[in-house]
């Protein structure tokens, strides 16, 4: 089962342009988390927002959480070519098991 | 990089064969979990072991199994293989306090084929 879902499945930008996606959930939550993943390789982890949390930056990254309509965006800033990967949403069901979305796929084109 | 290694990097096998993947886990970490991901898929859990136990599993059949070392190394056994078995295999090392795992550091995978 998953929990979180990405929305859109893909999206193809200029690099410079900012990247929005989003992710929606079921149940309740202690807190959400985004990954990347490169093509074929493990998932990074990027930023972790807590629940009690609305809004949260690092770097070029901007997470928002709303936990009234149970969903979460994650925004990337000026991207860039090496921003083209996959992108997961996470959220933990029971004490160990993370729940992840089909992910968002980003191409930046050059 | 995340100090997380899986072996083997690729790795074909032919139906009913059995499988062995390995992890070594990041230093300081004392929980390990295993992912499935299925092409286009987001990963999907598999087990935890935590102190060289299991300690949480998701909706994998028994002929999925693992073991946690004492150096918190790894490995995931999948007995009698199935060609929908065909998928990239993540481990991911964590630190569990206060009994919760927060955020997970991943391996960059084992591609099994099946054949």
């Amino acid at each position: 089962s998953q929990q979180g879902e990405e929305d859109p499945q893909a999206l193809s930008i200029q690099e410079g342009e900012n990247a929005t996606m989003n992710c929606s959930y079921k149940t309740s939550i202690n807190n959400l988390q985004w990954y990347r993943q490169n093509s074929g390789r493990g998932l990074v982890h990027l930023i972790l927002i807590r629940s009690n949390e609305r809004e949260k930056h690092s770097g070029r990254l901007r997470v928002t959480l709303d936990t009234s309509k149970k969903s979460s965006s994650l925004l990337i800033t000026a991207s860039r070519a090496a921003d083209t990967a996959s992108y997961f949403c996470a959220t933990r069901q029971g004490a160990q098991k993370l729940v992840f979305g089909q992910g968002t796929r980003l191409t930046i084109n050059p | 990089e995340t100090g997380v290694t899986q072996s083997p990097t690729h790795l074909i096998k032919t139906r009913g064969q059995q499988v062995t993947l390995r992890c070594s886990s990041q230093s300081g970490h004392n929980t390990v979990s295993w992912y499935q991901q299925a092409l286009g898929q987001g990963p999907q859990f598999i087990f935890q072991y935590y102190r060289e136990e299991e300690n949480g599993r998701g909706n994998f059949p028994p002929r999925f199994s693992g073991l946690q070392f004492p150096n918190y190394s790894s490995e995931l056994n999948v007995n009698a293989l199935e060609l929908d078995d065909s998928a990239l295999y993540l481990c991911a090392s964590s630190f569990m306090g206060g009994g919760t795992v927060e955020k997970l550091f991943f391996g960059s995978g084992t591609q099994l084929s099946v054949l």
